[in-house]
């Protein structure tokens, strides 16, 4: 199993430009989660999905949209990008149904840079 | 004031000491998560607990539930355990929470040899 990876690992976009941060994950799990990291700041949630066909806000949300159109993948857009939006993202999932416990996975983490 | 507070935020030991990382929370949880970050920036999960005591390999995990606090333990450290550890927190928000986690700044541990 690969578990989770994500596409690309680096980054650099100039301000107002899109791009899309793809995750996948080969574990079956229900729940998928996009994080960003900051210096001093710890992770934090930018939106999560407990499904396919479903996405919800997380605690910082704005700038950001989500689509999990199929069960292993989780997309994060960023359709204007920001330098404020310059970070390190992470993406997990957890929860496989049936089984015990709620083990979060992580994704490798893409680099990206606004500049 | 943070939902999660780690200590100390940076820790710097010798070879062979015995080393511990404090959590303590102030909101109801359904688990407590410890993960572990090296300098590739790569996030592991170490453990995930709700009540008592966890151990892997030379790896300790304690939570009292009561107060509201977590240790992670390292016995014989050695200068491969150097990383950033992250405690986190699956807050309880009634029927589910869908398993998001609220979490710590981190504590960076360096292990000289």
């Amino acid at each position: 199993n690969a578990g989770v990876t994500q596409t690309p690992k680096f980054r650099v976009l100039k301000t107002g430009q899109s791009m899309t941060l793809l995750c996948a994950q080969d574990m079956n799990h229900e729940y998928m989660y996009w994080y960003r990291q900051d210096p001093g700041m710890g992770l934090r949630l930018i939106h999560y999905s407990v499904g396919e066909g479903t996405t919800a806000k997380g605690e910082v949300p704005d700038g950001y949209n989500v689509s999990r159109l199929k069960k292993q993948n989780f997309l994060l857009g960023l359709e204007s990008a920001a330098p404020s939006q310059t970070s390190v993202y992470f993406c997990a999932s957890s929860y496989l149904r049936g089984a015990p416990g709620n083990e979060q996975y992580f994704g490798p983490g893409t680099r990206l840079t606004v500049t | 004031k943070n939902e999660v507070e780690q200590s100390p935020q940076n820790l710097t030991a010798q070879e062979g000491e015995f080393i511990t990382i404090n959590c303590s929370y102030s909101v109801g949880i359904s688990a407590l998560h410890w993960l572990q970050q090296h300098p590739g920036g790569g996030i592991v999960s170490l453990f995930m607990l709700s009540s008592g005591k966890k151990k892997h390999g030379r790896l300790i995990a304690t939570i009292n539930i009561q107060e509201k606090h977590s240790s992670l333990h390292i016995t014989a450290s050695h200068p491969r355990d150097s990383a950033v550890y992250i405690c986190a927190a699956a807050v309880y928000a009634g029927g589910t929470s869908y398993g998001k986690l609220t979490f710590g700044q981190g504590t960076i541990l360096t292990v000289h040899p």
